[in-house]
């Protein structure tokens, strides 16, 4: 079975520029959520989604992370206009309902603004 | 005081040794204790849960929960160079993944 699929691996921009991340979360799992992760913070939830529905986006740093999930099967995080500290690893998972909270990560968007 | 605590090391080990990888929290209200495996340039994936205090056990991990002392550990016997990666607590005070708190993870190396 295909696990989380992201897109792109890499991602190196410049200040100031647009950076769309994309997410295929597993079929039939109802929740996706979108982590950053770096050496200083670890990993921080930015938004999760049941049903396509955004439930929780406290975890978005600022106006200018957005982020949609138009159908079960794709999610994007955007980033306008990108700065250097938003440099990071980003992880989209996905779970079922239930269960003890197992989350199927992606193998992550690694994104570098200079 | 962050809600779990997690030394992020890194640490160092020959191969064959015990590893011992705790976390501690603040929150009581935490029941279901979690470590996930992070190997480099991947994603996390679960390794072992528990619910409540207690020990399980599942070949050579052990993951261990002190409730009354906000600290749990996962044991590693055996240490194997394929058990390199960074470990990541997390927890969370009902099933579901909704609420899912996560340590800053500690990387370990297993040399040969």
């Amino acid at each position: 079975d295909a696990g989380v699929i992201q897109s792109p691996r890499h991602e190196v921009t410049e200040m100031g520029q647009e950076v769309t991340l994309r997410c295929k979360p597993i079929s039939g799992h109802n929740s996706l959520f979108w982590y950053r992760q770096t050496m200083m913070r670890g990993l921080e939830l930015l938004i999760y989604f049941n049903n396509n529905v955004p439930i929780d986006d406290s975890g978005m740093p600022e106006d200018r992370f957005s982020a949609k999930m138009p159908n079960a099967s794709f999610s994007t995080l955007k980033i306008q206009p990108s700065e250097p500290r938003d440099s990071a690893v980003y992880f989209c998972a996905s779970s079922s309902s239930g269960g003890v909270g197992e989350l199927f990560f992606g193998e992550g968007s690694r994104l570098t603004v200079l | 005081q962050k809600e779990v605590e997690q030394d992020p090391g890194p640490l160092s080990v020959p191969e064959g040794a015990i590893v011992s990888l705790n976390c501690t929290y603040s929150n009581s209200a935490f029941q279901y204790f979690m470590w996930y495996r992070q190997y480099s340039r991947k994603g996390p994936e679960l390794l072992m849960y528990t619910y409540s205090s207690g020990n399980k056990e599942d070949g050579r991990f052990t993951a261990q929960v002190d409730k009354s002392s906000k600290y749990i550990s996962l044991f590693i016997r055996d240490s194997q160079p394929s058990d390199s990666a960074t470990y990541l607590c997390a927890m969370n005070p009902q099933g579901g993944s909704e609420k899912l708190v996560f340590g800053k993870g500690m990387k370990l190396t297993v040399n040969p």
